[in-house]
């Protein structure tokens, strides 16, 4: 069943803003992940933080995770038109299979 | 370059068509998954090795056919699929499938049928 949902769907914002997408999950997990992908091409793991970890800093990129609500964000900083692409979180739910489990995404576009 | 390469990179079949979907892993992985990727859906996960052993078969229907003849390369066999089959097939491999690792997509192969 689907673990990891993304919020929003889509996106759009002007180059120099940040971008803010959450996930939401339903059970327990050991981990999450943050992936991104480019149209028409695979994903590319962009961040992983811990399920006793609160947040996790990679460049422009900035990760929280808060387990008692079961939601994390993900925000680019001062965003470029490069990093249009849709970004998905995939879960590691804790008790069972170790499969990452996706998403639909967030499609985010940013303007130049 | 992630160090996962499919081929071919797009492929169009008729139903009654026999094609083969390739993926190879340079990363030392021990674990390789296939998924599919359709429009508006969540990324669905369809098969996973780990070590040339099959560890999940998420109900596939039997037109797919998976093969792992070593922990580097990874099949997919199609026969006889329907229009609903068409989407992006996306490869990934990681370290082991039990160690919750990060995955390293390939490409993928964009699949239309005819």
């Amino acid at each position: 069943s689907q673990q990891g949902e993304e919020d929003p769907q889509a996106l759009s914002i002007q180059e120099g803003e940040n971008a803010t997408m959450n996930c939401s999950y339903k059970t327990s997990i050991n981990n999450l992940q943050w992936y991104r992908q480019n149209s028409g091409r695979g994903l590319v793991h962009l961040i992983l933080i811990r399920s006793n970890e609160r947040e996790k800093h990679s460049g422009r990129l900035r990760v929280t995770l808060d387990t008692s609500k079961k939601s994390s964000s993900l925000l680019i900083t001062a965003s470029r038109a490069a990093d249009t692409a849709s970004y998905f979180c995939a879960t590691d739910p804790s008790g069972g299979s170790y499969i990452p489990t996706f998403g639909r995404g967030t499609s985010l576009i940013v303007h130049p | 370059e992630t160090g996962v390469t499919q081929t071919p990179r797009h492929l169009v079949m008729g139903m009654t068509n026999k094609k083969s979907l390739k993926c190879e892993q340079h990363l030392g992985h021990n674990a390789m998954y296939w998924y599919k990727q359709s429009a508006k859906k969540p990324l669905e996960l369809m098969f996973v090795y780990n070590f040339k052993e099959q560890t999940e078969n998420n109900s596939v229907p039997s037109r797919f056919s998976p093969e792992c003849p070593n922990s580097s390369h990874l099949f997919l066999h199609l026969h006889t699929l329907q229009p609903e089959d068409s989407a992006l097939y996306l490869c990934a491999s990681s370290q082991e499938s039990y160690l919750a690792d990060t995955q390293y997509f390939g490409p993928g192969t964009r699949l239309t049928v005819l």
